[in-house]
Formats: C-alpha cells, structure tokens, sequence
C-alpha cells in the first residue's frame, strides 16, 4: 500500500515567486493536512482538508492557501515567496473521518528561497 | 492553548541502554497522544498512538505510556541500537474531531556504538 506521497521533494524558488506543492494521500483517506516544519519553530499547523472542505486553518498569512480535491488529493500554494518561508513542507492524511486518528506524514517538500 | 513540551532536546547513549523519552502537555483534555519519529530531511513516520482511554501501547521494543492527569507521556525504548538514532517527537490534537495537532519541538537521539 503506497504511503503519503508529495512532489516535488525539493524546489528553489526566488523572493516574490509562488509554488505549489502536491500531496497524495494513502488510498482510502480522505483527511489531509499540512505543516510548515523550520529549525526555529518547529512543527506548525496550515491547514486540514476533508471532502474538499478547509476544516481548520493554521495562523499564517493568507498568503498560504489550499484546496483538495475529489479524489483527495491536496495541494497547498504560497504566493508572493519571503525568505521566511524556506521549510519542509509536510503533508498527513488520515483514514478516521472525523479526525482523533492515527496521522501519516509524507517525506515532505523541501522549500528553499533565494 | 495547549502546548507541548519535550525533555531533555537531546540525549546520546551508548548502544543496549534502554532509555526513556518524556512528553508533557498543558491541556489533559486530549482525545490521543501520538509519537513520530524523524530521520534527518526526512517526513515523520508514526511509531504509537495511545487514546485517551489507554495507559499504554507497545511496538516491538518502543512502549508509550499516557497519564492525562498529569499532563505526561513517556517513550520508553529497550536495548537501544544505533539505528534508533533520529529526533522523537510527540503530538496532540488541539481539539476532537481535527488533524490539527500540536507538536513538541523534539529530543534528538543519538545511539553510539
């Protein structure tokens, strides 16, 4: 059974740029979310998808955005690229509907800018 | 807000030392507790999940114990081998009914031989 999936692993982009990231999430889940992971901050919450529909949003700039798809399927995208936002990009899907289940993460995006 | 908090942010040990890994959070009202495990430039992977009704759950050599009362989780690893090394960390969801976890900043493990 294929994992989490996200593309591309790796991207440069340069200040003022956008970039959108992919995640595919495991047959079967229809929970899908995403995480900014940085040396300083951590691990910090985006967003959380399910059935197309934003569920909750994380405290970041509106410059961060998402959508997901019929086939659950997710992509996030960040506009207007600050040095800040140099990170691993993670992305999760779970089986349970309605959340409190078991979460499997992707081996990310690694986001640098320039 | 719930926050959660990771002791000690580092640990080495020499390889066979069974060690325990420790994870605190401020809000006991949590619907479960997950451990991940993360090798550098790596994704997370999942290693235990203990809900709120459960004291513990155990992999192979990694056990979790949860004590909602006092805001604690343990990781507890047996007979540690070098390929144990990574950073461990914990997370709790912020609500019922959300993905939206919160997560420690992590205890870097190293495992010497």
């Amino acid at each position: 059974k294929a994992g989490v999936t996200q593309t591309p692993r790796y991207l440069i982009k340069t200040r003022g740029q956008q970039v959108t990231l992919s995640c595919s999430p495991i047959s079967g889940h229809r929970s899908v979310s995403w995480y900014q992971q940085t040396p300083g901050q951590g691990l910090q919450f985006l967003f959380e998808y399910f059935s197309e529909t934003q569920r909750n949003k994380g405290n970041f700039p509106g410059r961060f955005s998402g959508r997901q798809f019929s086939n659950s399927r997710s992509e996030m995208n960040v506009s207007t690229l600050e040095l800040g936002d140099s990170a691993l990009y993670l992305c999760a899907s779970s089986r349970l509907n309605l959340g409190t289940g078991e979460l499997f993460f992707g081996e990310g995006s690694r986001l640098t800018v320039l | 807000k719930q926050e959660v908090t990771q002791i000690p942010a580092a640990l080495s040990v020499p390889e066979g030392e069974n060690l325990v890994l420790n994870c605190s959070f401020t809000d006991s009202a949590i619907y479960n507790l997950q451990w991940f495990r993360q090798d550098p430039g790596k994704g997370l992977t999942s290693l235990l999940l203990i809900q709120s009704s459960q004291r513990e759950q155990t992999s192979g050599r990694l056990n979790a114990s949860l004590d909602k009362s006092s805001g604690r989780s343990t990781l507890y690893i047996a007979a540690s081998q070098p390929g144990d090394s990574a950073t461990y960390l914990c997370a709790v969801p912020t609500q019922g009914g959300s993905e939206k976890l919160v997560f420690g900043k992590g205890t870097k493990l190293t495992v010497n031989p």
